[in-house]
């Protein structure tokens, strides 16, 4: 189907594990990019890239990887998880230009005990 | 630096009355302003945008927005609140010469009462 995908759907991991998470989009967008929603402070931007193999840390980076190696597939890796990290990660994607806003993903919600 | 404020955590209104959510923002140049909801357990989704033109845009599920320049402001309206428009929503502002990052505002919970 088209659109934007993220997996798992829900997640629980120990701390200190290394868990990644999903995101797939199958409309060759250029932009991809990673959000965090916590409770009072909206959405904020983990890490987004720009095309295949180009990525650019955005406003709260520390603890999380990410890759590009296809331009459909941006993957998040927390490395070695913490509960401060417990949170919904949104991916999201656009078209180059951005006259149109992002697309988003269903989300993940991530459990950090 | 660009940023939004949603000055509301939370708005209640009845069932027929009218609906605004407030959102005001800063950016160092010309701005592209977006509205999206979220519905429990979901993603975000797009209701409207501005970018040029016309001060006043309309969206989906009846909702409209008015420019402000003067005012920094990009107010959300529905003239005509339903129970279903019961969400989380959240402006965005991303300046012109940015390089597509979206920055967005806290979110403002609407409850519409029946």
């Amino acid at each position: 189907d088209a659109g934007i995908t993220q997996s798992p759907r829900y997640k629980i991991t120990e701390t200190g594990r290394q868990v990644t998470l999903m995101c797939h989009q199958t409309w060759s967008h250029s932009y991809m990019f990673w959000y965090r929603q916590d409770l009072g402070h909206g959405l904020r931007l983990i890490y987004y890239s720009a095309a295949a193999d180009i990525t650019d840390k955005g406003e709260v980076p520390d603890g999380y990887v990410v890759s590009r190696s296809k331009t459909e597939n941006f993957p998040l890796t927390l490395e070695s998880a913490t509960r401060s990290q417990t949170s919904v990660y949104f991916c999201a994607s656009s078209e180059s230009g951005g006259r149109h806003g992002y697309t988003f993903g269903s989300g993940t919600r991530l459990t950090v005990v | 630096a660009q940023s939004v404020a949603q000055p509301e955590d939370q708005v209640n209104v009845a069932e027929g009355n009218p609906l605004t959510v407030k959102c005001t923002y800063s950016v160092s140049g010309n701005p592209y302003l977006f509205w999206y909801v979220q519905y429990p357990n979901r993603g975000l989704q797009f209701l409207l945008k501005y970018i040029t033109g016309d001060n006043l845009v309309k969206g989906s599920y009846g909702f409209e927005a008015e420019f402000n320049k003067s005012q920094t402001s990009f107010h959300l309206k529905k003239p005509s609140a339903l129970v279903s428009d019961s969400a989380l929503y959240f402006c965005a502002v991303r300046d012109y010469g940015n390089d597509y990052k979206l920055s967005f505002g806290a979110g403002t919970t609407v409850t519409v009462r029946a």
